[in-house]
């Protein structure tokens, strides 16, 4: 499958403050996600970072609070901004290929305080 | 919104039984994927299903795509302890879009 590299594994942040996740791919894909997996839950879109474009936001996320760039094939990012307690998840970036499906990166786990 | 029904929440079975979980729907899916998600780490795919009716086999993992597009089983023989996790099933609509069951939780005792 396709190698997916996010970063940071894991964050404990202040509230009002925001954080940036990286995620690499090995390899140039089209299509990139980003999930929130809130604690026991399943996993939620968040949004399609469109490569050259702004993002696709799904119903209930907006690009004040979750901006995301896509400055090529091999690379997006994720900010959570003025975060509160309530944006403690794990946000996977996920990509798709025509060779190895959809693929999930490990995973950011983010702790809110 | 689109919703999948997955079900069992959870099992606790022995090792070496055959396990069993589902998921259904009332939108009709071009795609249906089966993940597993191990604490700590992101979901990892199981098995893909392209076709209504198909049987896809991975090791001791089988699912189908039902008929009606609308449902998918997965199933696992003879388990071990190291199939714990959560399982997710996804169902692909247009525009290369997922969306996910709640999750089976999976507990084998040795």
């Amino acid at each position: 499958s396709a190698v997916i590299s996010q970063k940071p594994s894991r964050d404990i942040c202040q509230r009002g403050t925001s954080l940036t996740i990286q995620c690499q791919v090995d390899s140039q894909v089209t299509m990139m996600f980003w999930y929130r997996q809130q604690p026991g839950q399943s996993l939620t879109l968040i949004a399609t970072a469109n490569q050259g474009s702004e993002a696709t936001y799904e119903s209930g996320f907006v690009i004040d609070k979750f901006p995301i760039s896509r400055p090529n094939l091999t690379f997006s990012t994720l900010t959570v901004s003025n975060m509160s307690p309530e944006d403690s998840s794990i946000y996977l970036c996920s990509v798709e290929s025509a060779n190895y499906g959809y693929t999930f990166g490990s995973g950011t786990r983010l702790t809110v305080v | 919104g689109q919703q999948l029904n997955q079900s069992p929440q959870s099992m606790f079975i022995q090792e070496g039984e055959d396990v069993s979980m589902n998921c259904t729907s009332s939108s009709i899916f071009n795609t249906w994927l089966w993940y597993k998600q191990d604490p700590g780490e992101g979901p990892v795919l199981l098995i893909a299903l392209y076709k209504a009716g198909e049987l896809t086999s991975n090791g001791r993992l089988t699912a189908q795509f039902g008929i009606t597009r609308k449902d998918s089983f997965l199933n696992i023989s003879a388990s071990i302890p190291s199939d714990v996790g959560i399982y997710f099933c996804a169902g692909q609509l247009g525009g290369n879009k997922l969306v996910f069951g709640a999750g089976t939780i999976l507990r084998v005792k040795s």
